[in-house]
């Protein structure tokens, strides 16, 4: 079965100093990637994708994250973080094909804490 | 308009009450889906409509029930709830149930059963 592990629940950092968000995936088959971002008490809004073609993937407020198929890895950057940017991040995978590839496999999140 | 609201925001009922969550899309979308999100945790497929059929019931116990009146709007019917089902109860569309169109999410009800 698939699986998404987020490798940090909690993630504090400085006004405008970069930050990574790590996610590894374990898979056999083809996968879509996404992350998604949840502000507090609000629901969830796509950053970016991953489908195919470039393995770097720019997204919405500055993200951007990195496809490495030899790693299974699909990590989030940004170069200079807000205050704004503290929320929840989730990474998900889909499978590309079959019966269940609808489904959002979501990593348990990590909580992005950006402090003055 | 790339938006999907949901009713209402915040809803309290007791363990025998009957409600309902509502969701409703504009975007032409044929996918529909229902999650459950507790404290601290990622969000949990509940049920899925593709085409206005269910296409996944993800083991739900059936105090909650599903309908999609038309394409455009989703339901949770909510009976005999326990307190363990107090949660945010996410509503999501997608251009279709495939893996390669996103997912757009509501804001989310925020139940709490007493």
């Amino acid at each position: 079965a698939q699986s998404v592990t987020q490798l940090d629940s909690q993630v504090p950092v400085f006004e405008e100093a970069p930050v990574e968000l790590r996610c590894n995936y374990s898979s056999s088959v083809s996968v879509y990637l996404f992350w998604y971002v949840q502000y507090p008490n609000q629901g969830l809004q796509l950053l970016l994708k991953y489908l195919s073609g470039s393995t770097l993937v720019k997204g919405i407020n500055g993200f951007e994250a990195e496809f490495n198929k030899s790693q299974t890895s699909f990590h989030l950057r940004k170069p200079s973080v807000h205050i704004s940017d503290t929320a929840e991040y989730f990474c998900a995978v889909t499978y590309r094909y079959g019966g269940s590839q609808g489904n959002l496999i979501f990593g348990k999140g990590t909580k992005l804490s950006v402090k003055p | 308009d790339t938006e999907v609201t949901q009713t209402p925001k915040h809803l309290v009922m007791g363990m025998t009450n009957k409600k309902s969550l509502k969701c409703e899309q504009h975007m032409g979308h044929r996918a529909m889906y229902w999650y459950k999100q507790k404290a601290k945790k990622p969000p949990e497929l509940m049920f899925v409509y593709s085409y206005e059929k269910l296409s996944i019931n993800e083991s739900v116990p059936s105090r909650f029930s599903p309908e999609c009146p038309n394409s455009s709007l989703l339901n949770l019917h909510l009976h005999a709830l326990q307190p363990e089902d107090s949660a945010l109860y996410l509503c999501a569309s997608s251009q279709e149930f495939t893996a390669d169109y996103e997912q757009y999410f509501g804001p989310g009800t925020r139940l709490t059963v007493t």
